[in-house]
This record gives C-alpha cells, sequence and structure tokens, in this order.
C-alpha cells in the first residue's frame, strides 16, 4: 500500500517570498507519478505541477517547482514569489500505476500573507 | 488544461430518496473517472474508480449497493446515492483520467445536504 505524509498542517508566507511544503511517500513500486494539488476556497482542485517517478529532473512550472529525492522519497514544493492567489490547501499525492488510483496526503493549508 | 464538469453543484434533500451526481468530461475521452468524498479541512478519500464499460471498483469500506457507480460513455460518470442518510451528507468529488498515470482532471464538487 501506498502512503503519502504532509508533515505540515498549516503554514504561512508573506506575499512576495518563498516557502517550501513538504512531502514524503512511501511505495514498492517503481512506476508512480508525484503530483501537487491545489484547492482553494471554491474547493475546486486545480493541478499545480507533475512529476513522472522515472524522471531525475525536477519538474516546474513557472512559479512553482519540485525537489524529488527518489531514494529518500521526498517531493517538496517550492512557491517563489509568493501572491495572495496561492492561499489555499495544498495536496501531494501519489499515483500506482498498477493499482491505478492515487494516494493523497492529510493536505498543508497555506495562507500568503499581504 | 482539461475540463471536467459536475452536476450538481448543491443538492440537498430528504433522508431517504436517492440522488444522482454527474461527472462529465468536456473536452477529452476519460478512460478512467474517481469518484472521492471530503470532509472539511480533510483530505480526498477514495470511494471507487470506475472505467469506461465495466463495473466499478470500490475501495474498503464502501458499500456498492448505496454508492452506484455507473460509467456509461467515455465522457460521463454518475454516482447515486440510494436511499440516502444525514450522515452521507458530504462534498462528493469527481475526477477523470485520459489513460492510466495521466493527470486526473477535477470536477469542482458536489454538496450534498440530507436532511
Amino acid at each position: 500500500a501506498q502512503t503519502v505524509t504532509q508533515s505540515q498542517p498549516e503554514m504561512s508566507v508573506q506575499e512576495a517570498e518563498t516557502v517550501t511544503l513538504s512531502c514524503t511517500y512511501d511505495t514498492s513500486e517503481n512506476n508512480y507519478y508525484l503530483f501537487w494539488y491545489k484547492q482553494p476556497p471554491s474547493r475546486q482542485m486545480i493541478l499545480v505541477i507533475r512529476q513522472e517517478a522515472y524522471k531525475q529532473q525536477n519538474a516546474t512550472e513557472n512559479r512553482f517547482s519540485v525537489n524529488f529525492q527518489k531514494a529518500a522519497k521526498s517531493f517538496s514544493l517550492k512557491i517563489s514569489d509568493s501572491q495572495l492567489g496561492d492561499t489555499a490547501m495544498y495536496f501531494c499525492a501519489s499515483f500506482n500505476t498498477n493499482a491505478g488510483k492515487s494516494t493523497f496526503g492529510d493536505g498543508t493549508t497555506l495562507t500568503v500573507k499581504p | 488544461g482539461a475540463v471536467v464538469s459536475q452536476h450538481p453543484s448543491r443538492v440537498i434533500c430528504k433522508s431517504g430518496t436517492s440522488v444522482k451526481i454527474e461527472c462529465r468530461s468536456l473536452d477529452f475521452q476519460a478512460t478512467t473517472m474517481f469518484w472521492y468524498r471530503q470532509f472539511p479541512k480533510q483530505s480526498l478519500m477514495l470511494m471507487a474508480t470506475s472505467n469506461e464499460g465495466s463495473k466499478a471498483t470500490y475501495e474498503q469500506g464502501v458499500e456498492k449497493d448505496k454508492f452506484l457507480i455507473n460509467h456509461a460513455s467515455l465522457t460521463l460518470s454518475t454516482l447515486t446515492v440510494t436511499s440516502a442518510h444525514p450522515e452521507d451528507s458530504s462534498f462528493y468529488i469527481c475526477s477523470a483520467s485520459a489513460s492510466n498515470g495521466d493527470t486526473q482532471y477535477f470536477g469542482p464538487g458536489t454538496r450534498l445536504t440530507v436532511l
């Protein structure tokens, strides 16, 4: 079974600063994908970034980047130049291709302060 | 990005009635759709996985006779909560992906309140 752990229930950051959200996972599979999703107050889940486990290069998407440490099973999300609109709950998820489903972490509530 | 719609966005019903929630992929064909339940400020709990044309795979502890899932086409899956009770009140979210391992795109969710 897969597990995903987000050890920071809540975090805050000043606008324009950088913040890193942590995520660790445990899987015995070789073929999997990792995701970060954002859920703002509207509760619409939005994809932030996707990482194929077989790729060593860290995925980036504008202000969002990940630090993927496969051996340590760590997948942290860095948000640069934080904006007020980044305030949301962030979920880390691991998709197991053999099982054909995702496992989500408990989420980190991020508040960007003006 | 791909768009997934969900209808209705909010429903209030009386205890004992059945409620149907629709999930549609609007601009792509979804081979797999997922149904989740989410309590306030908590994570998503997977209820079932449905593949077009086959029976849904339910997670342990989810009653398949209570939560009926139909994935009749590559763009539509439905979740029917049968004989709803107040404890079924929750936020239900669907997601769809074009292939195994592909990104899941989420619907906006349905808030169900059972009186």
